[in-house]
Protein backbone atom coordinates (compact mmCIF):
# COMPACT_ATOMS: atom_id res chain seq x y z
CA UNK A 1 0.00 0.00 0.00
CA UNK A 2 1.24 3.25 -0.36
CA UNK A 3 0.53 6.24 1.51
CA UNK A 4 2.13 9.85 2.99
CA UNK A 5 1.70 11.17 5.80
CA UNK A 6 2.40 15.10 6.20
CA UNK A 7 2.93 15.68 10.25
CA UNK A 8 2.23 18.92 10.24
CA UNK A 9 -0.97 21.20 9.08
CA UNK A 10 0.36 24.15 9.72
CA UNK A 11 4.00 25.38 10.08
CA UNK A 12 5.00 29.14 11.44
CA UNK A 13 8.38 30.24 11.69
CA UNK A 14 9.96 33.42 11.61
CA UNK A 15 11.73 35.18 8.79
CA UNK A 16 15.19 34.03 9.04
CA UNK A 17 15.13 30.87 10.86
CA UNK A 18 15.04 27.40 9.53
CA UNK A 19 12.43 25.77 7.90
CA UNK A 20 11.28 22.08 8.90
CA UNK A 21 8.37 20.47 7.00
CA UNK A 22 8.07 16.75 7.86
CA UNK A 23 6.78 13.90 5.62
CA UNK A 24 6.48 10.04 6.29
CA UNK A 25 5.69 7.57 3.51
CA UNK A 26 4.64 3.95 3.40
CA UNK A 27 5.20 2.60 -0.52
CA UNK A 28 5.00 -1.04 -1.24
CA UNK A 29 7.71 -0.83 -4.01
CA UNK A 30 10.89 1.41 -4.59
CA UNK A 31 9.61 4.70 -4.91
CA UNK A 32 10.19 8.67 -6.27
CA UNK A 33 9.50 11.08 -3.62
CA UNK A 34 8.63 14.70 -4.34
CA UNK A 35 7.81 17.89 -2.56
CA UNK A 36 5.76 20.45 -4.02
CA UNK A 37 4.50 24.16 -3.42
CA UNK A 38 1.67 25.99 -3.98
CA UNK A 39 0.94 29.64 -3.57
CA UNK A 40 -2.04 30.83 -2.97
CA UNK A 41 -4.26 31.06 -6.14
CA UNK A 42 -1.41 29.34 -7.64
CA UNK A 43 -0.74 25.83 -9.69
CA UNK A 44 1.53 23.28 -7.93
CA UNK A 45 4.89 23.95 -8.96
CA UNK A 46 7.57 21.28 -8.38
CA UNK A 47 10.48 21.64 -5.38
CA UNK A 48 12.46 18.79 -5.71
CA UNK A 49 12.48 14.96 -6.35
CA UNK A 50 14.20 12.21 -5.16
CA UNK A 51 14.97 9.38 -7.47
CA UNK A 52 17.32 6.81 -6.15
CA UNK A 53 19.96 9.04 -6.74
CA UNK A 54 21.65 10.97 -4.15
CA UNK A 55 19.82 10.80 -0.51
CA UNK A 56 20.27 14.52 0.01
CA UNK A 57 18.33 16.41 -2.80
CA UNK A 58 18.74 20.06 -3.44
CA UNK A 59 15.70 22.09 -5.34
CA UNK A 60 14.39 25.11 -6.11
CA UNK A 61 14.73 28.32 -3.49
CA UNK A 62 17.46 26.96 -1.36
CA UNK A 63 15.22 23.81 -0.21
CA UNK A 64 16.58 20.45 0.24
CA UNK A 65 15.12 17.40 1.47
CA UNK A 66 16.76 14.05 2.71
CA UNK A 67 15.39 10.45 1.73
CA UNK A 68 16.22 8.45 5.06
CA UNK A 69 14.87 4.57 3.83
CA UNK A 70 15.47 3.88 7.43
CA UNK A 71 13.05 6.17 8.77
CA UNK A 72 10.71 6.02 5.87
CA UNK A 73 11.18 10.11 6.00
CA UNK A 74 11.13 12.56 3.33
CA UNK A 75 11.58 15.64 5.45
CA UNK A 76 11.79 18.98 3.71
CA UNK A 77 14.38 21.90 5.02
CA UNK A 78 15.49 25.52 4.23
CA UNK A 79 17.97 26.88 6.41
CA UNK A 80 16.70 30.43 6.71
CA UNK A 81 12.88 30.77 5.65
CA UNK A 82 11.76 33.79 3.48
CA UNK A 83 8.70 35.45 3.32
CA UNK A 84 8.20 34.41 -0.31
CA UNK A 85 8.02 31.09 0.96
CA UNK A 86 4.86 31.11 2.76
CA UNK A 87 2.52 28.57 1.07
CA UNK A 88 1.36 25.42 0.94
CA UNK A 89 3.82 22.08 0.63
CA UNK A 90 2.65 18.63 -0.73
CA UNK A 91 5.06 15.78 -0.25
CA UNK A 92 4.29 13.06 -2.85
CA UNK A 93 4.90 9.33 -3.30
CA UNK A 94 5.36 7.76 -6.73
CA UNK A 95 5.88 3.83 -6.41
CA UNK A 96 8.50 3.08 -9.59
CA UNK A 97 6.49 1.88 -12.02
CA UNK A 98 3.91 2.18 -10.91
CA UNK A 99 1.86 5.57 -12.40
CA UNK A 100 0.31 7.01 -9.57
CA UNK A 101 0.94 9.62 -7.24
CA UNK A 102 0.14 9.88 -3.96
CA UNK A 103 -0.17 13.02 -2.08
CA UNK A 104 -0.08 14.19 1.61
CA UNK A 105 -2.33 16.42 2.99
CA UNK A 106 -0.62 19.54 2.75
CA UNK A 107 1.50 21.88 5.46
CA UNK A 108 0.88 25.25 5.36
CA UNK A 109 3.55 26.94 6.17
CA UNK A 110 3.16 30.94 7.34
CA UNK A 111 6.38 33.38 7.83
CA UNK A 112 6.68 36.02 10.39
CA UNK A 113 8.30 38.86 10.00
CA UNK B 1 2.80 23.93 -25.54
CA UNK B 2 5.35 25.12 -22.35
CA UNK B 3 3.25 24.18 -19.88
CA UNK B 4 -0.54 22.22 -18.94
CA UNK B 5 -3.34 23.91 -20.32
CA UNK B 6 -6.31 24.15 -18.60
CA UNK B 7 -9.62 25.31 -19.83
CA UNK B 8 -11.91 27.05 -18.46
CA UNK B 9 -10.20 28.84 -15.31
CA UNK B 10 -13.10 29.35 -13.52
CA UNK B 11 -16.70 27.71 -14.09
CA UNK B 12 -20.15 28.43 -12.46
CA UNK B 13 -23.04 26.27 -13.20
CA UNK B 14 -26.15 25.50 -11.88
CA UNK B 15 -26.82 22.53 -9.70
CA UNK B 16 -28.23 19.58 -12.08
CA UNK B 17 -26.15 20.91 -15.07
CA UNK B 18 -23.56 18.84 -16.90
CA UNK B 19 -19.81 20.80 -17.35
CA UNK B 20 -16.90 19.12 -19.24
CA UNK B 21 -13.58 20.41 -18.33
CA UNK B 22 -10.48 20.49 -20.64
CA UNK B 23 -6.59 19.71 -20.32
CA UNK B 24 -3.98 20.24 -22.82
CA UNK B 25 -1.08 17.89 -21.63
CA UNK B 26 2.98 18.72 -22.21
CA UNK B 27 3.36 17.48 -25.95
CA UNK B 28 4.82 14.22 -25.65
CA UNK B 29 3.88 13.01 -22.58
CA UNK B 30 2.25 9.89 -22.44
CA UNK B 31 0.91 10.10 -18.98
CA UNK B 32 -2.14 12.21 -17.55
CA UNK B 33 -3.91 12.69 -14.65
CA UNK B 34 -7.10 14.36 -13.29
CA UNK B 35 -7.02 15.40 -9.37
CA UNK B 36 -9.62 17.20 -7.35
CA UNK B 37 -9.03 19.62 -4.78
CA UNK B 38 -11.52 20.88 -2.45
CA UNK B 39 -11.37 23.77 -0.23
CA UNK B 40 -9.06 23.62 2.55
CA UNK B 41 -8.24 19.76 1.22
CA UNK B 42 -5.33 18.05 -0.29
CA UNK B 43 -5.25 16.57 -3.71
CA UNK B 44 -7.61 13.74 -4.44
CA UNK B 45 -6.47 11.44 -7.60
CA UNK B 46 -9.84 10.47 -9.94
CA UNK B 47 -8.18 9.38 -12.84
CA UNK B 48 -4.98 8.46 -14.82
CA UNK B 49 -4.10 7.92 -18.47
CA UNK B 50 -0.71 6.77 -20.21
CA UNK B 51 -0.79 6.09 -23.47
CA UNK B 52 -2.74 3.58 -25.55
CA UNK B 53 -3.44 1.36 -22.02
CA UNK B 54 -6.97 1.52 -19.88
CA UNK B 55 -7.20 4.49 -18.21
CA UNK B 56 -6.80 3.63 -14.41
CA UNK B 57 -10.37 5.47 -13.23
CA UNK B 58 -10.30 3.77 -9.49
CA UNK B 59 -10.13 7.39 -7.95
CA UNK B 60 -13.63 8.32 -9.98
CA UNK B 61 -16.36 9.22 -6.63
CA UNK B 62 -19.27 8.73 -8.89
CA UNK B 63 -20.27 7.45 -11.93
CA UNK B 64 -21.56 11.00 -12.58
CA UNK B 65 -17.77 11.36 -13.48
CA UNK B 66 -16.10 10.11 -16.59
CA UNK B 67 -13.14 10.95 -18.50
CA UNK B 68 -11.81 10.81 -21.93
CA UNK B 69 -7.85 11.29 -23.82
CA UNK B 70 -7.86 11.06 -27.46
CA UNK B 71 -4.62 9.05 -28.42
CA UNK B 72 -1.79 11.43 -25.89
CA UNK B 73 -3.11 14.83 -26.43
CA UNK B 74 -6.38 16.35 -24.74
CA UNK B 75 -8.08 15.05 -22.37
CA UNK B 76 -12.20 16.01 -21.44
CA UNK B 77 -13.49 15.50 -17.84
CA UNK B 78 -17.14 15.25 -17.74
CA UNK B 79 -19.12 15.96 -14.53
CA UNK B 80 -23.02 15.12 -15.36
CA UNK B 81 -26.13 16.29 -13.17
CA UNK B 82 -23.32 18.44 -10.88
CA UNK B 83 -23.87 18.45 -7.26
CA UNK B 84 -22.73 20.87 -4.50
CA UNK B 85 -20.29 18.79 -3.43
CA UNK B 86 -18.72 18.86 -6.92
CA UNK B 87 -17.05 22.72 -6.16
CA UNK B 88 -13.55 21.82 -6.42
CA UNK B 89 -10.27 23.08 -8.24
CA UNK B 90 -9.95 20.13 -11.01
CA UNK B 91 -6.29 19.94 -11.52
CA UNK B 92 -4.80 18.13 -14.69
CA UNK B 93 -0.80 17.29 -14.86
CA UNK B 94 1.28 15.23 -16.99
CA UNK B 95 4.07 13.42 -17.28
CA UNK B 96 7.00 11.88 -19.68
CA UNK B 97 7.17 8.67 -18.31
CA UNK B 98 6.35 5.46 -16.21
CA UNK B 99 8.15 5.19 -13.01
CA UNK B 100 8.90 8.32 -11.02
CA UNK B 101 8.63 10.69 -13.70
CA UNK B 102 7.96 14.04 -12.26
CA UNK B 103 4.57 15.77 -13.05
CA UNK B 104 3.70 19.02 -14.36
CA UNK B 105 0.23 20.80 -13.29
CA UNK B 106 -1.98 23.09 -15.31
CA UNK B 107 -3.89 25.64 -13.41
CA UNK B 108 -6.56 24.23 -12.86
CA UNK B 109 -10.38 24.66 -13.26
CA UNK B 110 -12.21 26.44 -10.29
CA UNK B 111 -15.50 24.96 -10.64
CA UNK B 112 -18.30 26.46 -8.49
CA UNK B 113 -22.30 24.51 -8.49
CA UNK B 114 -24.80 26.62 -7.16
Amino acid sequence: AQSVTQLDSHVSVSEGTPVLLRCNYSSSYSPSLFWYVQHPNKGLQLLLKYTSAATLVKGINGFEAEFKKSETSFHLTKPSAHMSDAAEYFCVVSPYNFNKFYFGSGTKLNVKP
Amino acid sequence: GAGVSQSPSNKVTEKGKDVELRCDPISGHTALYWYRQRLGQGLEFLIYFQGNSAPDKSGLPSDRFSAERTGESVSTLTIQRTQQEDSAVYLCASSLEAGGAEAFFGQGTRLTVV
